[in-house]
């Protein structure tokens, strides 16, 4: 069964740091997306890409993000200087269509990165 | 402001105790209503897609309905393997989600 692989499962960081975090989202999919989970709280969207743009970003989605797909393969979240409130459970997902003109269906999900800012 | 607002926040059932899950919104252009699992440590896992009111779904132990203001997600004979959080999430253009029902089924 096609599934979203994410690397690293954990990082621990010092703050200030740059991190980059890795999706191999699945193949056949267009649209990609990164959620972040807070411990406790709820699964918070951060933002969508398509044709290589952001689409739509959330609040939380400041200049210190940045997201890229480098190659045709791997999707990437980077944090450039971290915050300890940046310590979280970060999922990436997919989907075939985007939710602009309908509905998405279903959003594969990763098992998620934890990032621990120290 | 879109709001997707989950009840309870935790239930314990004992097995083989039904019960129901609660998610009630208020958005504008509802694209879709889903229901996720979520166990610890873990990413969402896809259970349901609710479009339009009167909607019925189910899947084993389990069946979710919506209307227009709500959704239930309902929980037929329960076991311990059920024990997760259900999040529900709504679809308004980007999907955004409760906090979720945290459940414990004990044996």
């Amino acid at each position: 069964e096609p599934e979203v692989t994410q690397t690293p499962s954990h990082q621990v960081t010092q703050m200030g740091q740059e991190v980059i975090l890795r999706c191999v989202p699945i193949s056949n999919h267009l649209y990609f997306y990164w959620y972040r989970q807070i411990l406790g709280q709820k699964v918070e969207f951060l933002v969508s890409f398509y044709n290589n743009e952001i689409s739509e970003k959330s609040e939380i989605f400041d200049d210190q993000f940045s997201v890229e797909r480098p190659d045709g393969s791997n999707f990437t979240l980077k944090i450039r200087s971290t915050k300890l409130e940046d310590s979280a459970m970060y999922f990436c997902a997919s989907s075939e269509r985007s939710g602009e003109w309908g509905n998405t269906g279903e959003l594969f999900f990763g098992e998620g990165s934890r990032l621990t800012v120290l | 402001e879109d709001q997707v607002t989950q009840s309870p926040e935790a239930l314990r059932l004992q097995e083989g105790e039904s019960s129901s899950l609660n998610c009630s919104y208020t958005v504008s252009g509802l694209r879709g209503l889903f229901w996720y699992r979520q166990d610890p440590g873990k990413g969402p896992e896809f259970l349901f897609t609710l479009y339009s009111a009167g909607e019925e779904k189910e899947k084993e132990r389990l069946k979710a309905t919506l209307t227009k203001k709500e959704s239930f997600l309902h929980i037929t004979a329960p076991k311990p393997e059920d024990s997760a959080t259900y999040l529900c999430a709504v679809q308004v253009g980007v999907m955004r989600f409760g906090a979720g029902t945290r459940l414990t089924v004990k044996p």
